[in-house]
């Protein structure tokens, strides 16, 4: 079982739709959470943190859920800009040496005119 | 300013052969991780280091592979005898510290036939 499960998709939605991407994290003691987004052949790029309180940015909203270990993210009034692999990402273990970053498989949207 | 660079940007090899990947990250970043992400995968942890030190190789698939981190900088990820499993893309990144933002590099996408 991997540590960190995404929904399949791909996501196919028009223009200006509301879409919400799910994760689930198998390790408890996950210290942080994060959603990062990789356009086609680029690097993975940080779209945001995960706090516990939920958080927003624009268009975009996080939310976390320890006690059912469940990460979510959604993107309102979608743009084609949003096209792209999100990827679901979690920090494990509480020691202050590697901070490695563990990555859900990811989630493809496509956002269609 | 700029950002993380890796190099060769593509590396086609024959079975057997030894490749060596390079990093260059952010100037002064402490820390420097290494990934490897197979195609439609999220990224895999491979190793860690805080300045010139390895202090986490748990996620190296095999002896074949090893890094070093020369003075603290430029960093290189060598595989000896590759595979054609260890066809990827391998991505660098670096964090201004032990617990900061990870920037990536644009990766080096190995192909080995």
């Amino acid at each position: 079982r991997k540590e960190v499960e995404q929904d399949p998709g791909p996501f196919n939605v028009p223009e200006g739709a509301t879409v919400a991407f799910n994760c689930t994290y198998s390790n408890s003691a996950s210290q942080s959470f994060f959603w990062y987004r990789q356009d086609c052949r680029k690097e993975p790029k940080l779209l945001m943190s995960v706090y516990s309180s939920g958080n927003e940015d624009g268009r975009f909203t996080a939310q976390l859920n320890r006690a059912s270990q469940y990460i979510s993210l959604l993107i309102r009034d979608s743009k084609l800009s949003d096209s792209a692999t999100y990827l679901c990402v979690v920090i494990e273990g509480t020691s202050g040496s590697a901070r490695q970053l563990t990555f859900g498989s990811g989630t493809q949207l496509t956002v269609l005119p | 300013g700029a950002g993380v660079s890796q190099s060769p940007s593509n590396k086609v090899t024959e079975k057997g052969k030894d490749v060596e990947l390079r990093c260059d990250p952010i100037s002064g970043h402490v820390s420097l991780f290494w990934y490897q992400q197979a195609l439609g995968q999220g990224p895999e942890f491979l190793t860690y280091f805080q300045n010139e030190a390895q202090l986490d190789k748990s996620g190296l698939p095999s002896d074949r592979f090893s890094a070093e981190r020369t003075g603290g900088s430029v960093s290189t990820l060598t595989i000896q005898r590759t595979q054609q499993e260890d066809s990827a893309v391998y991505l660098c990144a670096s964090s201004p510290a032990v617990r900061g933002e990870q920037f990536f590099g644009p990766g080096t996408r190995l192909t080995v036939l």
